[in-house]
C-alpha cells in the first residue's frame, strides 16, 4: 500500500500565489523526500527532510516535517506557471529498500 | 549530477509480444535498482527491486514470471514485459541507487520513463 497520502489531490492557483500540499505517512521514517513529476517525465528530486529536521528550504521551496503527525507539507512560494506539475512525497518502505510514494498533488499555476 | 537513462522512451507492440525495456545509470554504478509503473493520473507504484548479480525482489501481486528482470551489470537493469496485454500499457519508470550498503540511500535517481502501449 501507499505509504504517503497527499492533499489536495489537485490545486489551481494563479502565478505569485503561494502552493501547499500536504503529506501524511503511516511508518516511522528516517527522512521524507519530495519529487516533481511534469506531465509524461520522469521524477526530479527536490528537497529531503532527515526525521531529526523540523523545516527546509530550499530557493523556494519550504518543507517542514511533524514525526508526532506523521506529516509533512511542501510550499511553493511565489508560484510561477513553470511550477506546473505533480509533487509527490516519497519515504522509504519498512524494509528500508526502496522508496514508496504517496498519491500526489497535481499543482496548476496560470498567468 | 547524476544521470539515469531509459529506452526506449516509447514503444507500442501487438498484444502477445514481448518488449524489453533498459535503464542505465550513466556516471555512476549502482548496485540496486528499482522499477515503477505508473497509471495515467495515478502514483508511481513500486513493481521490483532490482539488485545487480543477484535475483530481483518483487512486489506484492507483481508477476516475476511476466515482468522478468535482470541486472547483470552495476550500470544496466532491463525489464521485460513478457506476453504483452493492453492492461500492460503503462508509464514504466526505473530508479537507480548509488549505493552504499545493502539499504538505499537518501537519494534515488530516476529515469525519463517509458511509455508502453500494448494494441
Amino acid at each position: 500500500s501507499q505509504q504517503g497520502e497527499e492533499d489536495p489531490q489537485a490545486l489551481s492557483i494563479q502565478e505569485g500565489e503561494n502552493a501547499t500540499m500536504n503529506c501524511s505517512y503511516k511508518t516511522s521514517i528516517n527522512n521524507l523526500q519530495w519529487y516533481r513529476q511534469n506531465s509524461g517525465r520522469g521524477l526530479v528530486h527536490l528537497i529531503l527532510i532527515r526525521s531529526n529536521e523540523r523545516e527546509k528550504h530550499s530557493g523556494r521551496l519550504r518543507v517542514t516535517l511533524d514525526t508526532s503527525k506523521k506529516s509533512s507539507s511542501l510550499l511553493i512560494t511565489a508560484s510561477r506557471a513553470a511550477d506546473t506539475a505533480s509533487y509527490f512525497c516519497a519515504s522509504l518502505n519498512q524494509a528500508g529498500t526502496a522508496l514508496i510514494f504517496g498519491k500526489g498533488t497535481t499543482l496548476s499555476v496560470s498567468s | 549530477g547524476a544521470v539515469v537513462s531509459q529506452h526506449p522512451s516509447r514503444v507500442i507492440c501487438k498484444s502477445g509480444t514481448s518488449v524489453k525495456i533498459e535503464c542505465r545509470s550513466l556516471d555512476f554504478q549502482a548496485t540496486t535498482m528499482f522499477w515503477y509503473r505508473q497509471f495515467p493520473k495515478q502514483s508511481l507504484m513500486l513493481m521490483a527491486t532490482s539488485n545487480e548479480g543477484s535475483k530481483a525482489t518483487y512486489e506484492q501481486g507483481v508477476e516475476k514470471d511476466k515482468f522478468l528482470i535482470n541486472h547483470a551489470s552495476l550500470t544496466l537493469s532491463t525489464l521485460t514485459v513478457t506476453s504483452a496485454h493492453p492492461e500492460d500499457s503503462s508509464f514504466y519508470i526505473c530508479s537507480a541507487d548509488p549505493g552504499r550498503g545493502a539499504t538505499s540511500t537518501d537519494t534515488q535517481y530516476f529515469g525519463p520513463g517509458t511509455r508502453l502501449t500494448v494494441l
